[in-house]
């Protein structure tokens, strides 16, 4: 069974830009949720989704938005980059909601923002 | 809210030795605990996880890790380590099933592993 893809995998964007990721779950998996990896800061949750539906949101500015479809594909897109969104932002999947089963990570997206 | 203490940034073990990594959390009920290993440029893998039931769970790569209600602890341990095995390790907590929904894992700020020739 094929794991947790995200695209691109690497990016580089400009201040003030606007920037889609988007993460593919394992087949079956309903959840997907989002997470921001810095070394100052390290793993902060972002969103959850499931069944299409935001079930939860971390401590992040209403830049930071997601969706997810009807084939539990999600994106994530943040608006008006600054600096600080300078991040390794990773995608996880799990069975049921909330991560219920354990959640499994992809690769990861590489934004620098210049 | 819960929180995830991993009190070690940086632990050197010699290869073949033991090894023990120490996760502390706080969670007012019983936690969902979880161990991650990233690997420089990759995503977490996930080496084993904690829902209920018998407090020492065995993981891939022959790590396992042990539940001690009463320390509040997650410890992850493998009696002998491989020069693969050199990378940063994740302690993870998660709430799930109050109806309310989770706020995603808490993740603690990682140990990371050097192994010695």
């Amino acid at each position: 069974k094929a794991g947790v893809t995200q695209t691109p995998r690497y990016l580089i964007k400009t201040r003030g830009q606007q920037v889609t990721l988007s993460c593919s779950p394992i087949s079956g998996h309903r959840s997907v949720s989002w997470y921001q990896q810095t070394p100052g800061q390290g793993l902060q949750f972002l969103f959850e989704y499931f069944s299409e539906t935001q079930r939860n949101k971390g401590n992040f500015p209403g830049r930071f938005s997601g969706r997810q479809f009807s084939n539990s594909r999600s994106e994530m897109n943040v608006s008006t980059l600054e600096l600080g969104d300078s991040a390794l932002y990773l995608c996880a999947s799990s069975l049921g909601a909330g991560g219920a089963g354990g959640q499994y990570f992809g690769p990861g997206t590489r934004l620098t923002v210049t | 809210a819960q929180s995830v203490t991993q009190p070690d940034i940086h632990i050197t073990v010699s290869e073949g030795a033991s090894l023990e990594l120490r996760c502390n959390y706080s969670y007012g009920a019983t936690p969902y605990l979880f161990w991650y290993v990233q690997s420089p440029g990759q995503g977490l893998q996930l080496l084993l996880k904690y829902f209920s039931g018998d407090t020492l769970v065995q993981g891939i790569k022959g790590f396992e890790a042990e539940f001690k209600r009463s320390q509040s602890s997650f410890n992850l341990r493998k009696p002998s380590v491989h020069w693969s095995d050199a990378a940063e390790y994740f302690c993870a907590v998660g709430a799930w099933g109050s109806g309310g929904g989770a706020d995603g894992l808490t993740f603690g700020k990682g140990t990371h592993l050097i192994i010695q020739p």
